[in-house]
């Protein structure tokens, strides 16, 4: 069974520090992996995607990560900001069918000053 | 601005009531998709569809019906069947394929639905 698991389920940081959130997964056929940040009551919004050739990404003060031998990635942010407080939601793709995505319960983030 | 717009934003339903939740794209996409998200779940696909006039059930359709008979709308109706309506429903869209920007999926801000 596909299955995306995120760690941890929720995290506070200091205004200015750094965190990393964690996604593991079983998806296969993998195609591509996305990370999502999604504000409260919002739709998700893409930050990165990681095919199986890279595995390192980044957007600004987000930087993704990816093993494909391992399963697992990695989204790091550095020098939060307040307006990083959101969920951040790890969804993969498998490329055996038609837009086959699975979605990770998310990290929720809370950054305060 | 392209975009997807849903609508309402919030919707109260009586219990019994059946309700229509609106979902329109401009941005040209052929496939479009509704989720359901539940506190500490990930999204759940109800429904989706990859052209105009056809779409396939998700994982949790029971109590749920679309249409799609224009490309930029897809309407999900909530009826009476769904036990438990009470989430936030997000509308989606992508173009289909395999080439790699084709497999972002835009996500609409999304409706509340409460079940008093």
């Amino acid at each position: 069974k596909n299955q995306v698991e995120q760690s941890p389920q929720s995290l506070i940081i200091l205004e200015g520090k750094n965190c990393t959130l964690q996604c593991n997964y079983t998806v296969s056929p993998f195609s591509n992996l996305r990370w999502y940040k999604q504000d409260t009551g919002r739709g998700p919004v893409s930050l990165t995607i990681m095919t199986f050739s890279e595995n390192t990404k980044s957007n600004g003060r987000y930087t993704a990560t990816l093993d494909a031998d391992t399963k697992q990635s990695s989204l790091h942010i550095t020098a939060s900001q307040l307006s990083d407080s959101a969920s951040y939601i790890c969804v993969v793709r498998n490329s055996g069918g038609y837009q086959k995505v699975t979605f990770g319960t998310g990290t929720k983030l809370q950054v305060i000053p | 601005d392209g975009g997807i717009t849903q609508s309402p934003k919030y919707l109260f339903r009586k219990e019994g009531q059946n309700v229509t939740l609106s979902c329109e794209q401009n941005l040209n996409h052929d496939a479009m998709y509704w989720y359901r998200q539940d506190p500490g779940q990930g999204l759940r696909l109800i429904y989706y569809s990859q052209i105009v006039n056809d779409f396939q059930k998700g994982d949790i359709a029971e109590g749920y019906s679309v249409s799609r008979e224009k490309k930029e709308s897809f309407p999900l109706t909530v009826t009476s069947a769904q036990k438990n309506p009470t989430a936030f429903y997000l509308c989606a869209s992508s173009i289909p394929g395999q080439r790699l920007s084709g497999n972002t999926i835009y996500f609409g801000e999304g409706s509340w639905l409460t079940v008093v």
